[in-house]
């Protein structure tokens, strides 16, 4: 079985571009999570999917960032315009249920800024 | 979320060492996890705790769930050079969030 599987793993991108986060969740899992971890901190949780809908977007830094789930299935996360504090390791997490320790996270996009 | 102290920051082993790690927070918890990152992928699910006082082990990992509900531990004994990596904690409340904490960094001492 597929874990979660996320694109692009690195992307450097110049301050003012937009950039676009890519989620593939494991099959069958309505959950679905972004969080990020700028470097050194704690991973910190971004918003919460059930199915296409937006559960809870309370950790959405700013209106820079818009994360959409079409269909329920694949998540997209996007950031217009980059700013430097941009930053950090983006990961998007699945599970099957809303208690979320079970989460299998993918392997993480290194977003740049610079 | 809550904030999670997690300490140490890093830390250097030699095989065969104990090792332990910790967490605190102000707030109140009703499960404690560690996850580990390995260099390159997410984080992963090691133990998960879920009781006040509760004694976990996964094979040479061993976790506690703090009696106050506010701090949990992680030891790693008779350590091996694939435990490097980065070690979490996340602690879960009533919102059913996690908070996470800053991570310690293993690593192999030379």
């Amino acid at each position: 079985e597929a874990g979660v599987t996320q694109f692009p793993s690195h992307s450097v991108i110049e301050k003012g571009q937009t950039v676009t986060l890519r989620c593939d969740p494991i099959s069958g899992h309505d959950n679905l999570y972004w969080y990020r971890r700028v470097m050194g901190k704690e991973i910190k949780f971004l918003l919460h999917f059930v199915k296409e809908s937006k559960q809870d977007e309370s950790g959405m830094p700013n209106n820079r960032f818009l994360a959409e789930r079409t269909g329920g299935t694949y998540s997209t996360l996007k950031v217009q315009p980059a700013e430097l504090e941009d930053s950090g390791v983006y990961f998007c997490a699945s599970s099957i249920g809303r208690i979320n320790e079970k989460l299998f996270f993918g392997s993480g996009t290194q977003l740049s800024v610079l | 979320g809550q904030q999670l102290n997690q300490s140490p920051q890093s830390m250097f082993i030699q095989e065969g060492e104990d090792v332990s790690m910790n967490c605190t927070s102000s707030s109140i918890f009703n499960t404690w996890l560690w996850y580990k990152q390995d260099p390159g992928e997410g984080p992963v699910l090691l133990i998960a705790l879920y009781k006040a006082g509760e004694l976990t082990s996964n094979g040479r990992l061993t976790a506690q769930f703090g009696i106050t509900r506010k701090d949990s531990f992680l030891n790693i004994s008779a350590s091996i050079p694939s435990d490097v990596g980065i070690y979490f904690c996340a602690g879960r409340s009533n919102d059913y969030k996690l908070s996470f904490g800053a991570g310690t960094t293993v690593t192999v001492r030379a």
